[in-house]
């Protein structure tokens, strides 16, 4: 069965510290790759996807970029973490290409950034 | 800006019917309607999704609108673990993870 891992779960750094989280994606090949951002009690805003190794493709300019070092490796990353840059961080997969039907996406269990 | 409309908030008896509903007015002819619901401080569950049919699964019910452009998610009996924000969201094979969630529909489910 195909399950996502997502760490850590929570952390606490101070203003200009860099950031990594990381995802990584276990009975799957070829995934969808996702990164959201969730604000306290708002809806998910999508960062970054991967259909691929070394693809990244960014949906809205910020402070963060993201790397895709194997096929189910998803890295976040900032080199200077900002107090807006705090949030609730989820990384998702859905079936890559080939593919027809629906997709459904599956969340990991998030991390929560604090920037202080 | 989320392509899905939902309303805020909504309170649910336990034991009852909860009915979600969702406004999906640029969904194209491709495009599945998803669901997905969010517990406190957790990842989204994916609920259920549809094109055309109303669909079953163990989890609730989904009723898709003959122009679907709009969906209703009913969870048959709630109950208080079913407390969470549920969202809606539409898409393709292909850019279902490149959908927009809005702010979903916060559920209670009160005793």
């Amino acid at each position: 069965s195909q399950t996502i891992h997502q760490w850590p779960a929570t952390l606490v750094q101070p203003v200009g510290s860099p950031l990594s989280l990381e995802c990584t994606v276990e009975g799957t090949s070829n995934p969808n790759l996702y990164w959201y951002r969730q604000a306290a009690g708002r809806g998910l805003q999508l960062l970054f996807y991967s259909v691929g190794i070394g693809q990244i493709s960014s949906e809205v300019p910020q402070n963060l970029s993201a790397s895709r070092p194997q096929d189910r490796q998803f890295i976040l990353s900032s080199k200077k973490l900002l107090l807006s840059d705090s949030g609730f961080y989820l990384c998702a997969w859905t079936g890559g290409a080939p593919f027809s039907g629906a997709n459904v996406l599956t969340f990991g269990a998030g991390s929560r950034l604090t920037v202080l | 800006d989320a392509k899905t409309t939902q309303p805020p908030s909504m309170d649910c008896a336990e034991g009852r019917a909860a009915n979600l509903p969702c406004n999906h007015s640029t969904i194209s002819g491709n495009e599945y309607v998803y669901w997905y619901r969010q517990i406190h401080s957790q990842g989204p569950q994916y609920i259920i999704h549809g094109l055309k049919n109303n669909e079953t699964n163990e989890m609730a019910s989904l009723i898709i609108t003959e122009d679907r452009k709009s969906s209703t998610l009913i969870l048959p009996h709630a109950t208080l673990r079913d407390t969470a924000v549920y969202y809606c969201i539409d898409g393709g094979d292909t850019n279902a993870g490149k959908s927009t969630f809005g702010d979903g529909t916060t559920l209670t489910v009160k005793p």
